[in-house]
Protein backbone atom coordinates (compact mmCIF):
# COMPACT_ATOMS: atom_id res chain seq x y z
CA UNK A 1 0.00 0.00 0.00
CA UNK A 2 2.31 2.52 -1.30
CA UNK A 3 1.58 6.21 -0.90
CA UNK A 4 3.37 9.03 -2.83
CA UNK A 5 7.23 8.31 -2.17
CA UNK A 6 10.00 10.97 -2.36
CA UNK A 7 13.71 10.90 -2.53
CA UNK A 8 16.16 11.72 -0.74
CA UNK A 9 14.08 12.92 2.24
CA UNK A 10 17.08 15.08 2.97
CA UNK A 11 19.54 16.77 0.11
CA UNK A 12 22.20 19.66 0.96
CA UNK A 13 23.90 20.76 -2.33
CA UNK A 14 26.38 23.63 -1.78
CA UNK A 15 25.43 27.29 -3.66
CA UNK A 16 25.85 26.50 -7.89
CA UNK A 17 25.59 22.89 -8.08
CA UNK A 18 22.18 20.83 -9.47
CA UNK A 19 19.41 19.51 -7.18
CA UNK A 20 17.08 16.77 -8.43
CA UNK A 21 14.11 15.74 -6.38
CA UNK A 22 12.26 12.98 -7.33
CA UNK A 23 8.42 11.82 -6.72
CA UNK A 24 6.55 8.58 -7.49
CA UNK A 25 2.82 8.89 -7.33
CA UNK A 26 0.38 6.50 -5.24
CA UNK A 27 -0.42 3.51 -7.59
CA UNK A 28 -3.03 4.48 -10.13
CA UNK A 29 -2.49 8.17 -9.94
CA UNK A 30 -1.46 10.19 -13.12
CA UNK A 31 -1.48 13.44 -11.59
CA UNK A 32 1.41 15.02 -9.80
CA UNK A 33 1.79 18.14 -8.00
CA UNK A 34 4.54 20.26 -6.75
CA UNK A 35 4.58 22.35 -3.43
CA UNK A 36 7.66 24.08 -1.67
CA UNK A 37 7.31 25.11 2.01
CA UNK A 38 9.39 27.30 3.85
CA UNK A 39 9.19 28.16 7.60
CA UNK A 40 6.26 29.28 9.36
CA UNK A 41 4.82 29.73 5.85
CA UNK A 42 2.05 27.78 4.35
CA UNK A 43 2.31 25.27 1.24
CA UNK A 44 2.95 27.33 -2.00
CA UNK A 45 1.79 25.71 -5.82
CA UNK A 46 4.98 25.23 -8.16
CA UNK A 47 3.79 23.19 -10.83
CA UNK A 48 1.02 20.69 -12.37
CA UNK A 49 1.68 17.55 -14.34
CA UNK A 50 0.01 14.75 -15.74
CA UNK A 51 2.12 11.69 -18.12
CA UNK A 52 4.67 13.82 -20.19
CA UNK A 53 3.07 17.05 -20.06
CA UNK A 54 3.02 20.24 -17.84
CA UNK A 55 -0.28 21.00 -17.04
CA UNK A 56 0.09 24.66 -15.25
CA UNK A 57 4.05 25.34 -14.15
CA UNK A 58 2.65 29.43 -13.48
CA UNK A 59 4.00 28.99 -9.74
CA UNK A 60 7.49 27.77 -10.53
CA UNK A 61 10.44 30.54 -11.24
CA UNK A 62 10.85 30.79 -14.78
CA UNK A 63 14.77 30.24 -13.94
CA UNK A 64 16.59 27.52 -12.93
CA UNK A 65 13.79 25.23 -12.09
CA UNK A 66 12.52 22.54 -14.63
CA UNK A 67 10.20 19.77 -13.81
CA UNK A 68 9.35 16.75 -15.91
CA UNK A 69 6.85 13.72 -15.11
CA UNK A 70 8.23 10.84 -18.46
CA UNK A 71 6.42 8.08 -19.72
CA UNK A 72 8.10 5.79 -16.99
CA UNK A 73 9.45 6.79 -13.54
CA UNK A 74 9.32 9.30 -11.14
CA UNK A 75 8.62 12.98 -11.72
CA UNK A 76 11.71 14.71 -11.57
CA UNK A 77 12.17 18.48 -9.94
CA UNK A 78 14.84 19.83 -10.75
CA UNK A 79 16.78 23.03 -9.22
CA UNK A 80 19.79 24.02 -11.20
CA UNK A 81 22.83 26.55 -9.77
CA UNK A 82 21.12 26.17 -6.21
CA UNK A 83 20.61 29.70 -4.17
CA UNK A 84 20.30 29.90 -0.12
CA UNK A 85 16.80 30.85 -1.11
CA UNK A 86 16.01 27.76 -2.35
CA UNK A 87 16.80 25.98 0.74
CA UNK A 88 13.06 24.60 1.84
CA UNK A 89 10.67 21.33 2.01
CA UNK A 90 9.93 20.55 -1.20
CA UNK A 91 6.25 18.18 -1.34
CA UNK A 92 5.14 16.12 -4.02
CA UNK A 93 1.24 15.58 -4.25
CA UNK A 94 -0.54 13.24 -6.05
CA UNK A 95 -4.03 12.16 -7.54
CA UNK A 96 -6.19 10.15 -9.65
CA UNK A 97 -7.23 13.22 -11.82
CA UNK A 98 -11.03 14.04 -10.75
CA UNK A 99 -11.33 17.66 -8.90
CA UNK A 100 -13.11 15.85 -6.16
CA UNK A 101 -10.45 13.76 -5.15
CA UNK A 102 -7.77 14.98 -2.62
CA UNK A 103 -4.05 14.96 -3.37
CA UNK A 104 -2.44 12.88 -1.36
CA UNK A 105 1.17 13.92 -0.23
CA UNK A 106 4.53 12.44 0.46
CA UNK A 107 7.15 13.24 3.23
CA UNK A 108 9.01 15.62 1.22
CA UNK A 109 12.64 16.46 0.37
CA UNK A 110 14.21 18.81 2.90
CA UNK A 111 16.89 20.69 0.47
CA UNK A 112 19.77 22.70 2.23
CA UNK A 113 22.11 25.05 0.46
CA UNK A 114 25.34 25.39 1.79
CA UNK B 1 -4.04 36.47 -5.70
CA UNK B 2 -6.14 34.00 -2.84
CA UNK B 3 -6.17 35.69 0.13
CA UNK B 4 -6.63 32.50 2.69
CA UNK B 5 -6.93 33.29 6.63
CA UNK B 6 -6.90 31.04 9.34
CA UNK B 7 -5.43 31.61 12.95
CA UNK B 8 -1.46 31.46 13.24
CA UNK B 9 -2.17 29.18 16.85
CA UNK B 10 -4.46 27.60 19.18
CA UNK B 11 -4.46 25.61 21.94
CA UNK B 12 -6.61 23.48 24.11
CA UNK B 13 -7.02 20.71 26.54
CA UNK B 14 -7.22 17.13 25.83
CA UNK B 15 -10.81 16.00 25.76
CA UNK B 16 -11.67 19.52 24.61
CA UNK B 17 -13.31 21.12 21.35
CA UNK B 18 -11.45 23.20 19.51
CA UNK B 19 -13.04 24.97 15.87
CA UNK B 20 -9.91 26.21 13.66
CA UNK B 21 -11.70 28.79 11.11
CA UNK B 22 -10.81 29.58 7.91
CA UNK B 23 -11.46 32.69 5.84
CA UNK B 24 -11.20 32.49 1.49
CA UNK B 25 -11.61 35.09 -0.85
CA UNK B 26 -11.30 33.69 -4.47
CA UNK B 27 -13.14 34.39 -7.68
CA UNK B 28 -14.06 30.50 -9.15
CA UNK B 29 -14.08 29.06 -5.91
CA UNK B 30 -14.22 25.09 -6.67
CA UNK B 31 -13.92 23.47 -3.10
CA UNK B 32 -12.09 23.37 0.17
CA UNK B 33 -9.78 21.13 1.69
CA UNK B 34 -8.25 20.63 5.10
CA UNK B 35 -5.20 19.27 5.76
CA UNK B 36 -2.95 18.08 8.85
CA UNK B 37 0.46 18.08 8.79
CA UNK B 38 2.85 16.97 11.72
CA UNK B 39 5.92 18.45 12.15
CA UNK B 40 8.78 17.43 9.44
CA UNK B 41 6.03 14.97 8.15
CA UNK B 42 3.46 15.16 5.01
CA UNK B 43 0.40 16.71 5.16
CA UNK B 44 -2.62 14.39 5.17
CA UNK B 45 -6.15 15.06 3.80
CA UNK B 46 -8.83 15.10 6.78
CA UNK B 47 -11.61 16.78 4.91
CA UNK B 48 -13.25 18.12 1.57
CA UNK B 49 -16.72 20.86 1.49
CA UNK B 50 -18.08 21.46 -2.29
CA UNK B 51 -21.33 22.32 -0.95
CA UNK B 52 -22.57 24.33 1.76
CA UNK B 53 -22.67 22.57 5.09
CA UNK B 54 -21.40 20.27 7.39
CA UNK B 55 -19.20 16.98 6.88
CA UNK B 56 -19.08 14.93 9.44
CA UNK B 57 -16.21 11.94 9.79
CA UNK B 58 -15.55 11.20 13.03
CA UNK B 59 -13.88 13.25 15.87
CA UNK B 60 -13.42 15.71 12.77
CA UNK B 61 -15.72 17.88 11.57
CA UNK B 62 -15.76 20.93 8.35
CA UNK B 63 -18.30 23.26 7.47
CA UNK B 64 -18.39 25.46 4.58
CA UNK B 65 -20.44 28.57 3.57
CA UNK B 66 -19.36 29.26 0.20
CA UNK B 67 -21.63 32.80 0.21
CA UNK B 68 -19.72 33.94 3.64
CA UNK B 69 -16.09 32.21 2.24
CA UNK B 70 -15.81 31.01 5.14
CA UNK B 71 -15.35 27.17 6.57
CA UNK B 72 -14.07 25.92 10.16
CA UNK B 73 -12.64 22.65 10.87
CA UNK B 74 -14.18 20.99 14.51
CA UNK B 75 -12.34 18.75 16.39
CA UNK B 76 -13.91 16.89 19.19
CA UNK B 77 -12.28 14.82 22.43
CA UNK B 78 -9.01 15.45 21.59
CA UNK B 79 -6.09 13.81 21.98
CA UNK B 80 -2.56 14.88 22.66
CA UNK B 81 -1.56 13.27 18.72
CA UNK B 82 -3.70 16.25 17.62
CA UNK B 83 -1.69 18.49 18.10
CA UNK B 84 -0.05 19.52 14.66
CA UNK B 85 -0.54 22.14 12.05
CA UNK B 86 -4.14 22.15 10.18
CA UNK B 87 -4.19 23.38 6.98
CA UNK B 88 -7.13 25.26 5.28
CA UNK B 89 -6.39 24.48 0.97
CA UNK B 90 -9.00 26.60 -1.72
CA UNK B 91 -9.68 25.06 -5.12
CA UNK B 92 -10.60 27.13 -7.96
CA UNK B 93 -12.27 26.04 -11.33
CA UNK B 94 -10.94 26.40 -14.31
CA UNK B 95 -7.37 26.16 -16.12
CA UNK B 96 -6.03 25.52 -12.18
CA UNK B 97 -8.44 23.67 -11.17
CA UNK B 98 -5.72 20.86 -10.65
CA UNK B 99 -3.41 23.07 -7.66
CA UNK B 100 -4.71 23.93 -4.02
CA UNK B 101 -3.93 27.57 -2.70
CA UNK B 102 -3.03 26.86 1.08
CA UNK B 103 -3.53 29.24 4.37
CA UNK B 104 -0.47 29.45 6.21
CA UNK B 105 -1.66 26.98 8.49
CA UNK B 106 -2.77 26.77 12.29
CA UNK B 107 -0.92 25.76 14.61
CA UNK B 108 -2.69 23.88 17.01
CA UNK B 109 -1.45 22.65 20.96
CA UNK B 110 -3.16 20.48 22.90
CA UNK B 111 -2.08 20.39 26.67
CA UNK B 112 -3.06 17.06 28.94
Amino acid sequence: NAGVMQNPRHLVRRRGQEARLRCSPMKGHSHVYWYRQLPEEGLKFMVYLQKENIIDESGMPKERFSAEFPKEGPSILRIQQVVRGDSAAYFCASSPGESNQPQHFGDGTRLSIL
Amino acid sequence: GQNIDQPTEMTATEGAIVQINCTYQTSGFNGLFWYQQHAGEAPTFLSYNVLDGLEEKGRFSSFLSRSKGYSYLLLKELQMKDSASYLCAVQRRGSTLGRLYFGRGTQLTVWP
